[in-house]
């Protein structure tokens, strides 16, 4: 079974700075996605991020990027000229590949993440 | 771009007492997922469906059962609550088709049931 670990409980930053979210994950496969989710304070789960595995570019959304790791299977966030509205739980998410059908995500437990103004 | 939509987004039941949540997928997915998520927890995955069809189950109480309409929407059958079901529900849809916007899952804003 798939794991996926999030080592940092809590991080805070000040406004504007750059932010490093980390993820380690456990898995045979060799064909997965990896997902970076944000829950604000409103607690509704947000997509930021997304990555397959077979790609060896990072995935970049905005201020939003990544660095994959694969055969180190690690998968970290980074957050550039942080925002308060950034201020919120970011958990890691792992799944497999099929072609069709169902395959649930598996997330890491949560890193807990606070913007300073 | 439409969400996935879920009714009720709060409810209030006594032990005991049974609750049904609702899930709209966005249009044209055809999986849907729920998960569970307790204060200060990560999101517990329940069950699955694709196409009308159970796909998996995770940590789902007997006492839980689901199912997916001809339309593709969802519902969560909670019944015999207990203080402890008291959760945040997420229902989440994806295209599993194996299309191009596939492989991605989008989540509601949630249902909050409180059991007294």
């Amino acid at each position: 079974a798939q794991t996926v670990t999030q080592s940092q409980p809590e991080m805070s930053v000040q406004e504007a700075e750059t932010v490093t979210l980390s993820c380690t994950y456990d898995t045979s496969e060799n064909n997965y996605y990896l997902f970076w989710y944000k829950q604000p304070p409103s607690r509704q789960m947000i997509l930021v991020i997304r990555q397959e595995a077979y790609k060896q570019q990072n995935a970049t959304e905005n201020r939003f990027s990544v660095n994959f790791q694969k055969a180190a299977k690690s998968f970290s966030l980074k957050i550039s000229d942080s925002q308060l509205g950034d201020t919120a739980m970011y958990f890691c998410a792992f799944m497999n590949f099929i072609i069709q059908g169902a395959q649930k995500l598996v997330f890491g437990q949560g890193t807990r993440l606070t913007i300073n103004p | 771009a439409a969400g996935v939509i879920q009714s009720p987004r709060h409810l209030i039941k006594e032990k005991r007492e049974t609750a049904t949540l609702k899930c709209y997928p966005i249009p044209r997915h055809d999986t849907v997922y729920w998960y569970q998520q307790g204060p200060g927890q990560d999101p517990q995955f329940l069950i699955s469906f694709y196409e009308k069809m159970q796909s998996d189950k995770g940590s789902i109480p007997d006492r839980f059962s689901a199912q997916q309409f001809s339309d593709y929407h969802s519902e969560l059958n909670m019944s015999s609550l207990e203080l402890g079901d008291s959760a945040l529900y997420f229902c989440a849809s994806e295209d599993g088709t194996g299309s191009l916007t596939g492989n991605t899952i989008y989540f509601g804003e949630g249902s909050w049931l409180t059991v007294v």
